[in-house]
């Protein structure tokens, strides 16, 4: 089974913080996705990434930013964080040739408080 | 307007009902269909994928694809208590990104 897991369930951070949220993956997946998720707004792609050292912004990139220096790890950087970025935090996996166009498997999120 | 729609709803039915879930399309190059479900405060887990049009059974789920109409269904034979949760629609062309719908919320009530 694939298994993706992420740093940390609960977070709570001060404005103006650096955040660091880790993901990892163990099923060789080249393709590692961030969102975020929003009641109301649904799911929406903050950064992926093809490979190692790549990075591609999603459609809400604005506050974010990304590194994958392995293969199994992609991390997302709030650089400051602001309230506007608490939420539920999903990091997900996927082999660019798998069964199922690509389907992507997610980690158990991490809900990020900013106070 | 959205790519993928689906209604939010919430949902509630009794146990033991059938019930249908939907999402409509505009893309007619979504070739990749799948559904998600995501209980309360955890990540999304995959439930079904579908190519192209036709249905896909797998034990008191079915998936089912319309392309003509742009439309896909999720059906839930027996509905259990435990099936609470928020279901997904998700979709794509063959490439790595995942366009997702909004989620329904839905509650088998005992």
């Amino acid at each position: 089974d694939v298994k993706v897991t992420q740093s940390s369930r609960y977070l709570v951070k001060r404005t103006g913080e650096k955040v660091f949220l880790e993901c990892v993956q163990d099923m060789d997946h080249e393709n590692m996705f961030w969102y975020r998720q929003d009641p109301g707004l649904g799911l929406r792609l903050i950064y992926f990434s093809y490979d190692v050292k790549m990075k591609e912004k999603g459609d809400i990139p604005e506050g974010y930013s990304v590194s994958r220096e392995k293969k199994e790890r992609f991390s997302l950087i709030l650089e400051s964080a602001s309230t506007n970025q608490t939420s539920m935090y999903l990091c997900a996996s996927s082999h660019p040739r798998g069964q199922g166009g690509q389907t992507q498997y997610f980690g158990p999120g991490t809900r990020l408080l900013v106070l | 307007q959205k790519e993928v729609e689906q209604d939010p709803g919430p949902l509630s039915v009794p146990e033991g009902a059938i019930v249908s879930l939907n999402c409509t399309y505009s893309n007619s190059a979504f070739q990749y269909f799948m559904w998600y479900r995501q209980y309360s405060r955890k990540g999304p887990e995959l439930l079904m994928y579908t190519y192209s049009s036709g249905n896909k059974e797998d034990g008191r789920f079915t998936a089912q694809v319309d392309k003509s109409s742009k439309y896909i269904s999720l059906f839930i034979r027996d509905s259990q208590p435990s099936d609470s949760a928020t279901y997904l629609c998700a979709m794509n062309t063959g490439a790595q990104k995942l366009v997702f719908g909004q989620g329904t919320r839905l509650t088998i009530n005992p």
